[in-house]
């Protein structure tokens, strides 16, 4: 079964601290994203990268950065953690391609909480 | 830009009822259509896709979903609703460029099933 694998479920990190969120697929997928999911909000695209080392801001890019080093692991980087950033964060991956584009596949989600 | 349009925030159904959930868009060529589904702390689940052919296209766990070009549109249905049916669901067009492929999602609706 393909899979995207985020590395936590949950994380409680506190105001100032750089947060490493992990992401990993195994379907060879070249596309990866970013997202932040917040109540009546609907999903967010923060950051997605089309290639190894390639990375494109999405519309809330603020505040993270994003680390693709190999193409199976997609890092989004919380510089300087602050309250506002406290969400559900979903990496999701999919093929390049018309003929191959069957939309994403998800991440469980990790929920963030800055205090 | 594409966007997608959730017109209901949360509906309420009750069991064995029928539903339908509603999604508008906005793109100029053919449209790639999905609906997702997500259950509480979850990552997102495809339901079902759309991208040619017939028009009426058919999903897991029982759902469908309806493409409409003249008025825009691509809701889903399900003819029998179950408690485990309970979930927020999201509709997303993909925006499709040179190498690579993103989807704009809708603010979701939360499905609420009575007994």
């Amino acid at each position: 079964d393909v899979k995207v694998t985020q590395s936590s479920r949950y994380l409680v990190k506190r105001t100032g601290e750089k947060v490493f969120l992990e992401c990993v697929q195994d379907m060879d997928h070249e596309n990866m994203f970013w997202y932040r999911q917040d109540p009546g909000l609907g999903l967010r695209l923060i950051y997605f990268s089309y290639d190894v080392k390639m990375k494109e801001k999405g519309d809330i890019p603020e505040g993270y950065s994003v680390s693709r080093e190999k193409k199976e692991r997609f890092s989004l980087i919380l510089e300087s953690a602050s309250t506002n950033q406290t969400s559900m964060y979903l990496c999701a991956s999919s093929s390049t391609g018309r003929a191959s584009f069957y939309g994403y596949t998800f991440g469980s989600g990790t929920r963030l909480t800055v205090v | 830009a594409q966007s997608v349009t959730q017109p209901d925030i949360h509906i309420t159904v009750s069991e064995g009822a029928s539903l339908e959930l509603r999604c508008n868009y906005s793109y100029g060529a053919t449209p790639y259509l999905f609906w997702y589904v997500q259950s509480p702390g979850q990552g997102l689940q495809l339901l079902l896709k759309y991208f040619s052919g017939d028009t009426l296209v058919q999903g897991i766990k029982g759902f469908e979903a309806e493409f409409k070009r003249s008025q825009s549109s691509f809701n889903l249905r399900k003819p029998s609703v179950h408690w485990s049916d309970a979930a927020e669901y999201f509709c997303a067009v993909g925006e499709l460029n040179t190498g690579f492929q993103k989807l704009v999602f809708g603010t979701g609706t939360r499905l609420l099933v009575s007994p």
